[in-house]
């Protein structure tokens, strides 16, 4: 079974722009959670989409938007970026059906650098 | 969920050194607690996933204890090898799900 993918692999953004980030879970995993991770604030949890609906929101502004398509595909938004968003950002997948004890599966992540 | 820590932050041990990390959370409301391997460049991997007090978990050389009335699990290496160089993440997840990971403890173990 082929893992989960993330386009683009790198990006270079500059300040103000909006960036839009895609990830492909494994096949039949119906939930998309999104994380960013920085040197100083470690793994954090952005939003998690099951079934196209947002299920799980963390504390980040509402310039950091996202969506599920009906293949289960995920994309991130963000908008107006800031020099602060310059992270990488993570997707992972799970079959999305017991909550806390389904394992997620990790992408190898989108590095976004902001100027 | 709130405060998720993990001690101690880094760690450089001998090949063939044993070691153990910790990982301490909130004990109310808990549900299940997710132990991850970061390799440098790669994406984290999935290690156990516990959800019963006194669980224990093995793979290989690895092992993981759950103690969910303190608020506790710690994560064993026994003999530890290079490839076991990584960042050992933990995260308590809630009912729904959500996973809240602790800053982790990045090893590094000399040959």
């Amino acid at each position: 079974k082929a893992g989960v993918t993330q386009t683009p692999r790198y990006l270079i953004k500059t300040r103000g722009q909006q960036v839009t980030l895609s990830c492909s879970p494994i096949s039949g995993h119906r939930s998309v959670s999104w994380y960013q991770q920085t040197p100083g604030q470690g793994l954090q949890f952005l939003f998690e989409y099951f079934s196209e609906t947002q299920r799980n929101k963390g504390n980040f502004p509402g310039r950091f938007s996202g969506r599920q398509f009906s293949n289960s595909r995920s994309e991130m938004n963000v908008s107006t970026l800031e020099l602060g968003d310059s992270a990488l950002y993570l997707c992972a997948s799970s079959l999305g059906g017991t909550h806390s004890t389904d394992t997620q599966y990790f992408g190898p992540g989108t590095r976004l650098t902001v100027l | 969920i709130l405060n998720v820590e993990q001690s101690p932050q880094s760690l450089h041990v001998q090949e063939g050194d044993s070691t153990n990390f910790t990982c301490s959370f909130p004990s109310s409301n808990f549900y299940a607690l997710h132990w991850y391997r970061w390799e440098t460049a790669k994406s984290p991997e999935a290690l156990f996933v516990m959800t019963l007090n006194g669980d224990e978990k093995k793979k290989g050389r690895i092992s993981a204890t759950l103690n969910t009335k303190e608020g506790y699990s710690y994560l064993y290496i026994k003999g530890s090898q290079p490839e076991d160089s990584a960042t050992y993440l933990c995260a308590p997840s809630s009912n729904t799900g959500k996973l809240i990971f602790g800053q982790g403890t990045t090893l590094q173990v000399k040959p």
